[in-house]
């Protein structure tokens, strides 16, 4: 149980264009789900904290403008990368928080998202 | 300083060996403890999750949590070249934190034949 799906697993675009990335719990409902990026080599730095049915609270230093968050179920998340650029190239990695109570959280495969 | 501190290693070790990997934290607040497993190119694995000060085993991974000294450890017996990762511990405070997790800076981990 707790398997968490991320769609695409890879994606390469062109300048300028948005990119959008899917987070799913395939077995549980998830009231919390959040959204990593991950540099080589280095830990997960959390982008935003997304509540199904409101609006996702970002960490200090994200534009929300440009990484847009839905959660408009329990069981999915999106992130939209709007206008990328080769900067925002990086691994992007969701996870999911099991319940309302529980503190477990179940990461995604992870995409890899390169801009060219 | 970091509230999370974790040696990055890389730490390399022959297959059989017990790993020892360590982890220090500066916030009283944190709760809940966790330890993941990231193979390269993959999402964190939950390995071990833990709220309460001693040990809890499962397989060959023992989780130690000392929240006295704020030091969390885990423990690999056996150790086998598929645990070759990225070992991540990570904390949270529980309640109104609403799960969100503190990560160490991750320990490189190779288990060489």
């Amino acid at each position: 149980g707790a398997v968490v799906s991320q769609h695409p697993s890879r994606v390469i675009c062109k300048s300028g264009t948005s990119v959008k990335i899917e987070c799913r719990s395939l077995d549980f409902q998830a009231t919390t789900m959040f959204w990593y990026r991950q540099f080589p080599k280095q830990s997960l730095m959390l982008m935003a904290t997304s509540n199904e049915g409101s609006k996702a609270t970002y960490e200090q230093g994200v534009e929300k403008d440009k990484f847009l968050i839905n959660h408009a179920s329990l069981t999915l998340s999106t992130l939209t990368v709007t206008s990328a650029h080769p900067e925002d190239s990086s691994f992007y990695i969701c996870s999911a928080r099991v319940g309302r109570g529980g503190n477990e959280q179940f990461f995604g495969p992870g995409t890899r998202l390169t801009v060219l | 300083q970091k509230e999370v501190e974790q040696d990055p290693g890389p730490l390399s070790v022959p297959e059989g060996a017990i790993v020892s990997l360590n982890c220090t934290y500066s916030n009283s607040a944190f709760q809940y403890f966790m330890w993941y497993r990231q193979y390269s190119r993959k999402g964190p694995e939950l390995l071990m999750y833990t709220y309460s000060s001693g040990n809890k085993e499962d397989g060959r991974f023992t989780a130690q949590v000392d929240k006295s000294s704020k030091y969390i450890s885990l423990f690999i017996r056996d150790s086998q070249p598929s645990d070759s990762a990225t070992y991540l511990c990570a904390t949270n405070a529980g309640g109104t934190s609403y799960g969100k997790l503190t990560f160490g800076q991750g320990t490189i981990l190779t288990v060489h034949p």
